[in-house]
């Protein structure tokens, strides 16, 4: 089955320590890219990446680092957690740079609080 | 500076009407526009992409039609079913293949039996 998976799903954790929210797509997708969601802000990008060893800032980076060291994975890296990073985060993948392979597929969602 | 809104947080109508959300941008000029349906929990799952030099799309129940004269895009959803209940996004493409969509606050459907 067609998916991208995000782990962990639920995660409770302090200031400070450092975490990684992983997300991988068995698609072959060269685009990924990763979001937050926040009432009454959306959906905002954190960081993308058109392939692999590529990446790049979307909207809201600060905080965040990610790699693509291969096609598959796109891990979110959060080296020093604060509470303002407590949100819902989404991992997303699409085919190509084409708009008509700009279909975007997403993940189920990773819930971090932060204390 | 660039926003997108989306006509009022939440929409009520009753089955078997059709049901209009609004997708308004200011100081973009996207090269296509997506919409997207988003359930409580769930991560987004795309409906229909629109090109710049398009005016229309259909997929079954679905119609969106996008204006860049009037910087806006309308998402139809005709006989409605309690089934579309669920937010709705649209998310905006400045450049082709540039990677960055950037997306609305989205609007809440409940469609009523």
């Amino acid at each position: 089955e067609a998916q991208v998976t995000q782990n962990p799903r639920y995660l409770i954790t302090v200031t400070g320590k450092k975490l990684t929210v992983t997300c991988s797509q068995n698609m072959n997708h060269e685009y990924m890219s990763w979001y937050r969601q926040d009432p009454g802000l959306g959906l905002r990008q954190i960081y993308y990446s058109m392939n692999v060893e590529v990446t790049d800032k979307g909207d809201v980076p600060e905080g965040y680092k990610v790699s693509r060291k291969e096609k598959r994975n796109f891990p979110l890296i959060l080296e020093s957690p604060s509470p303002n990073q407590t949100s819902l985060y989404f991992c997303a993948s699409s085919l190509g740079l084409a708009p008509r392979t700009g279909e975007l597929f997403f993940g189920e969602g990773s819930r971090l609080t932060v204390l | 500076s660039q926003k997108i809104e989306q006509n009022s947080e939440a929409l009520n109508i009753q089955e078997g009407k059709t049901a209009t959300l609004t997708c308004n941008y200011t100081n973009y000029s996207p090269a296509y526009l997506q919409w997207y349906r988003q359930d409580p929990g769930r991560g987004p799952v795309f409906l229909l992409l629109i090109r710049e030099n398009e005016k229309e799309k259909r997929k079954e129940r679905l119609k969106v039609t996008f204006d860049t004269t009037l910087k806006q895009s309308l998402f139809h959803i005709t006989a409605s079913q309690p089934a579309d209940s669920a937010t709705y996004l649209c998310a905006l493409d400045i450049v082709f293949g540039a990677g960055k969509s950037t997306f609305g606050d989205g609007t809440t459907l409940t469609v009523k039996p």
